[in-house]
């Protein structure tokens, strides 16, 4: 299972963009990267995932680029309730194996 | 959309004794499931596959004789944390890959909070 390396923390100022990015230098051809959003006290939520190039969704965007060793979760004008744990995981398709998981990165929004 | 169900969310207990967390697929069938602890502060910790009608698969460390996985149905996996102690105090997330969805999306639940006092 690939490794993956995250900042252990970022603040942001809310309204700003946020972008986390992931190494993850010995991704497999067929592995898959993921991000997971924990508030304390529950479980991990999904919150994208992609394969190459750039994906898009209603709360995030992910950004990969062509060697694939790395990529970055941008979340648009942060609010204080996107303070919490994002985790980058990297992994089969299948969603049989299961995720390693890092340290993440804790991100503080700020008023 | 999917969703794992865990219960119960909070549990206390004395030492000696055992508890059994239960996890759920509410709206489909999961052949396997994963158990994780996490420690205040940490990451996830992978414990254990488990895996409906075979035996689970426990990572290197975990003691299969203290952390018991049953999965007993398409549906239900259960955890039971035999004579507790209170290193094993942890908060205990389970989750389950949706077959036959497009992606690898791993379904999560709310997590048990373990007490042992």
């Amino acid at each position: 299972l690939a490794k993956t390396t995250q900042p252990i923390s970022m603040d942001s100022y809310e309204g700003q963009e946020v972008n986390i990015t992931c190494s993850h230098n010995n991704i497999a051809t067929n592995d898959y990267i993921t991000w997971y959003q924990q508030f304390p006290s529950q479980g991990p939520r999904f919150i994208i995932q992609g394969y190459k190039t750039k994906v898009t969704n209603e709360v995030a965007s992910l950004f990969i680029p062509a060697d694939r060793k790395s990529s970055t979760l941008s979340l648009p004008r942060v609010s204080l309730s996107d303070t919490a744990v994002y985790y980058c995981l990297v992994g089969g398709y299948s969603g049989n194996t299961p995720l390693v998981f890092g340290k993440g990165t804790r991100l503080s929004v700020i008023a | 959309g999917a969703v794992v169900s865990q219960h119960p969310s909070r549990v206390i207990c004395k030492s000696g004794t055992s508890v059994k967390i239960e996890c759920r697929s509410l709206d489909f069938q999961a052949t396997t499931m994963f158990w994780y602890r996490q420690f205040p502060k940490k990451s996830l910790m992978l414990m254990a596959t488990s895996n409906e009608g075979s035996k689970a698969t426990y990572e290197q460390g975990v003691e299969k004789d203290k952390f018991l996985i049953n999965h007993a149905s398409l549906t239900l996996s259960t955890l039971t944390v035999t004579s507790a102690h209170p290193e094993d105090s942890s908060f205990y997330i389970c989750s389950a890959p949706r077959q036959g969805a497009h992606t690898g999306e791993l379904f999560f639940g709310e997590g048990s909070r373990l007490t042992v006092l």
